[in-house]
């Protein structure tokens, strides 16, 4: 069984400060992985997603890779109340039409 | 900026009845999917779907359940014959080979 795993939270971070979120999967055939911010009754927002080894940036996020260890973070400088959300980390396989596999999400509050 | 959109937003319905959800994914997108959330639970894929086919499907995804692009910009999912446990929000996504761009859901109700 495939599957990503997350802490789920909540992880309370003062504005201003880094959020750190943290993604282990288990499937090392995995391609391509992505973040989705998800706020309460919404649908997933995707924020970032990357396909190689080390880190992209994107603004105030930034997507961390590491294939070898399976292991996937998102920073969030500057952090902001709005940012307060559920974090789905998600990963797919080698092909466009493959399906994405979500983790359950790591809870984020930013505190004022 | 375009966005993948669903209708209706809300769907109730009684147990065994059909329930078609539509959605219009962006329009130069050409992978589809459909995933559903049960309250409190975890994003979950149900079918992907690509050059009018079905190229994935889940366990989720069984006869009762059916998908269709019936012209150029419409994509929809049949449940048959709905039960209590397909109470859910169903999510309608699209991509064009990179990420996956959710639209806003339909909340499915059945009682």
């Amino acid at each position: 069984q495939k599957e990503v795993e997350q802490n789920s939270g909540p992880l309370s971070v003062p504005e201003g400060a880094i959020a750190s979120l943290n993604c282990t999967y288990s499937d090392r055939g995995s391609q391509s992985f992505f973040w989705y911010r998800q706020y309460s009754g919404k649908s997933p927002e995707l924020i970032m997603f990357i396909y190689s080894n080390g880190d992209k940036e994107d603004g105030r996020f930034t997507a961390q890779l590491n294939k070898a260890s399976q292991y996937v973070s998102l920073l969030i400088r500057d952090s902001q109340p709005s940012d307060s959300a559920t974090y789905l980390c998600a990963v797919r396989g080698d092909s466009s039409a493959s399906k994405i596999i979500f983790g359950s999400g790591t809870r984020l509050s930013i505190r004022p | 900026e375009p966005e993948v959109t669903q209708t209706p937003s809300h769907q109730v319905t009684q147990m065994g009845q059909e329930v078609i959800l539509r959605c219009v994914p962006i329009s130069n997108h050409l992978y589809f999917y459909w995933y559903r959330q049960i309250l409190g639970q975890k994003v979950e894929f149900l079918v992907s779907f690509y050059n009018n086919e079905i190229s994935e499907k889940s366990e989720i995804f069984d006869d009762q359940f059916s998908v269709e692009r019936p012209d150029g910009s419409n994509f929809t999912l049949k449940i048959r014959s709905t039960k209590l446990e397909d109470s859910a929000m169903y999510f309608c996504a699209s991509s064009d080979a990179g990420g996956q761009y959710f639209g806003p859901g339909t909340r499915l109700t059945v009682t």
